[in-house]
């Protein structure tokens, strides 16, 4: 089973609403990651858990916090987001180490109004 | 920073044409290569994975290659059919990045 789950597929949030993205995968990997992508644009890293060690890609602002509960769950909390925050939130995982294949999902497709 | 590259950004061909596309990055410090396709609206669908020590890895109609000192890798499509018509991803992960980089894409289009 190479499946990464990704809930809700569709997410539509006000600027003042706080809300969760959820990704969960079975395939005992110990890496998981959340991109962003915009409209025609490719995906962009935004987290990375490995090792149960979060790294951030310093461009992402505070309003967007990730959380791993277990190694299996990785969660995205969303607060006072902005319009131009929209776009398509994909979450991976793969084997620890940086040779390994990533897995993706099939997404959340976040509108901001 | 490393960069990515795809060249072309878009391709139309008719059906039954073999086809290559396209990518280079800057810096060569790579750990491995992957070849994605994401149909609109969609999450990304791993094609291929070549690591550093290799030249080159065949999926059915794909081959992909890699020539890691000069920074470029090509997919190679045999036969492609109208089924193939997706955007295609190239992405690199190293150098310096702790997840992958990615290339802008090709828009593939394949006329029955």
């Amino acid at each position: 089973d190479t499946e990464v789950t990704q809930t809700p597929k569709h997410l539509v949030m006000g600027m003042t609403n706080k809300k969760s993205l959820k990704c969960e995968q079975h395939m005992g990997h110990r890496a998981m990651y959340w991109y962003k992508q915009k409209a025609k644009k490719p995906p962009e890293l935004m987290f990375v858990y490995s090792y149960e060690k979060l790294s951030i890609n310093e461009s992402v602002p505070s309003r967007f916090s990730p959380e791993c509960p277990n190694s299996s769950l990785l969660n995205l909390h969303l607060h006072a987001l902005q319009p131009e925050d929209s776009a398509l939130y994909l979450c991976a995982s793969s084997q620890m180490g940086l040779s390994y294949e990533q897995y993706f999902g099939p997404g959340t497709r976040l509108t901001v109004t | 920073k490393q960069e990515v590259t795809q060249i072309p950004a878009a391709l139309s061909v008719p059906e039954g044409e073999n086809l290559v596309l396209n990518c280079s990055f800057t810096d060569s410090a790579i750990y491995n290569l992957q070849w994605f396709r994401q149909d609109p609206g969609k999450g990304l669908t791993s094609l291929l994975l070549i690591q550093s020590s290799q030249r080159e890895q065949t999926s059915g109609r794909l081959n992909a290659s890699l020539d890691k000192s000069s920074g470029r890798s090509t997919l190679y499509i045999a036969a492609s059919q109208p089924g193939d018509s997706a955007t295609y991803l190239c992405a690199v992960r190293g150098g310096g990045a702790d997840g992958l980089t990615f290339g802008k894409g090709t828009h593939l289009i394949i006329q029955p």
